[in-house]
């Protein structure tokens, strides 16, 4: 059974960093691209970042270019997200989401439940 | 790249079809068969029901069937019941960049 567990979330600061991590189970980590999905309350989804299987293919939505950072670690079957100069509009549910390919086209097949991120003074 | 295009709710009678729209360019929607499409009810995680354009993954229903002209891809559910009562949303691969982009979502209501 495919299972990703997501953590991390919490309420922080404008300005200040989190990082987020996922812990994938249930499949060969190692052969998919995996993404971060969010979801303000109340409105729909947003993509937010995807990494391909071997890192090398990694891709932002342009409202966290330049402040966020995917990462994979292979060998710990893991996700994470580096989140920095957070904003309120940043706020948040984030979820872990698996491709179903090796590059991050888009075809999700599996959600964690999320982490509540919250940014506000 | 701007968000896809969907209409804000659609619904339709239990039995009968309905079909949601979702509206990109040709570098996105039309430049790719790889449109995917969700469903969300209220609290819990969406759930993947249609991938590559048209191909449904195991335990989806055959009443979901996905397809595209030009720009639009679209979602058609068939012998609508009331548990289809949900939001859907679209998502399409939109090239190297900025690889993924999502629709606004649609809230179907079964009347």
């Amino acid at each position: 059974e495919v299972q990703l567990v997501e953590s991390g979330g919490d309420l922080v600061q404008p300005g200040k960093s989190l990082r987020l991590s996922c812990a994938a189970s249930g499949f060969t980590f190692d052969e998919y691209a995996m993404h971060w999905v969010r979801q303000a309350p109340g409105k729909g989804l947003e993509w937010v970042s995807g990494i391909s299987w071997n890192s090398i293919y990694i891709g932002y939505a342009d409202s966290v270019k330049g402040r966020f950072t995917i990462s994979r670690d292979n060998a710990k079957n893991s996700l994470y997200l580096q989140m920095n100069s957070l904003r309120a509009e940043d706020t948040a549910l984030y979820y872990c989401t698996k491709d179903s390919k090796s590059r991050p086209i888009g075809g999700i097949d599996y959600w964690g439940q999320g982490t509540l991120v919250t940014v506000s003074s | 790249h701007s968000a896809l295009t969907q209409p804000r709710s659609v619904s339709g009678s239990p039995g009968q079809s309905v079909t949601i729209s979702c509206t990109g360019t040709s570098s996105d929607v039309g430049g790719y068969n790889y449109v995917s499409w969700y469903q969300q009810h209220p609290g819990k995680a969406p759930k993947l029901m249609i991938y590559d354009l048209s191909k449904r993954p195991s335990g989806v229903p055959d009443r979901f069937s996905g397809s595209k002209s030009g720009n639009t891809a679209s979602l058609t559910i068939s012998g609508l019941q009331a548990e289809d009562e949900a939001d859907y949303y679209c998502c399409s691969y939109a090239g190297s960049h900025t690889p993924v982009l999502f629709g606004g979502g649609t809230k179907l209501t079964v009347l």
